[in-house]
């Protein structure tokens, strides 16, 4: 089956330690995307990326990085600069067409923490 | 600008009632439209998407919503109640000029009692 594969399900960070979040996508997808979720407050962007070897920053890049150097595969690393990192995180992907009336795809999402 | 605002944060229903959940927007330009679904610790799933054809838009699960562009609203409907329909609904809105950048709402979460 065709879908978004977000790993590990669960993670937990100690302090000062950089953490890579994975997102594998089966779809042929062009686009993909990271989400910060956390309670009450929706989704919100992070990072998004067009086409293999490009990115944008979205809302709340700061303290967050990503690469894109396979279309099927976008990780992101939560550094050490990004002081409140307990969240979901979402990735999601969708085709790029006209843009934004393209549903996106999403993971099962991980759930990082702080230890 | 675009923005999206979920009216309710919460909605409770009884099994086999109408579910009603409300969403209204601004939006500089003509939007798309979706609602999710996002079951607990599961990531979000389409419900159905307005892209400018037709207002009433039907989508999985029995779910529809109308797109009002006088009201500026987008709610979205069901007419009977299951008990699997209990999540958490986020109405979204993209314009053409924003590239790809979705705005979600703050989501509503959606009781079913029996």
């Amino acid at each position: 089956d065709g879908g978004i594969t977000q790993s590990p399900k669960y993670l937990f960070r100690k302090e000062g330690q950089n953490v890579t979040l994975s997102c594998e996508q089966n779809l042929n997808h062009d686009a993909m995307y990271w989400y910060r979720q956390d309670p009450g407050q929706g989704l919100r962007l992070i990072y998004y990326s067009q086409i293999v070897n490009d990115f944008q920053k979205g809302d709340i890049a700061e303290g967050y990085s990503v690469s894109r150097e396979k279309k099927e595969s976008f990780p992101l690393t939560v550094t050490s600069a990004q002081k409140n990192p307990t969240a979901f995180y979402l990735c999601a992907s969708s085709l790029r067409g006209e843009g934004s009336n393209q549903p996106q795809h999403f993971g099962d999402g991980t759930r990082l923490s702080i230890l | 600008a675009q923005s999206v605002t979920q009216l309710d944060s919460h909605v409770s229903v009884s099994e086999g009632t109408p579910v009603l959940l409300r969403c209204n927007y601004s939006s500089s330009y003509s939007p798309s439209l979706f609602w999710y679904v996002q079951h607990p610790n599961k990531g979000l799933q389409l419900l159905l998407k307005y892209t400018s054809a037709a207002t009433l838009v039907k989508g999985i699960n029995g779910f529809e919503a109308e797109f009002k562009k006088s009201e500026t609203s987008f709610h979205l409907t069901k007419p009977s109640a299951h008990m699997s329909d209990a999540a958490e609904y986020f109405c979204v809105v993209s314009e053409g000029n924003s590239g790809y950048a979705l705005n979600f709402g703050k989501g509503t979460s959606l009781l079913v009692t029996p």
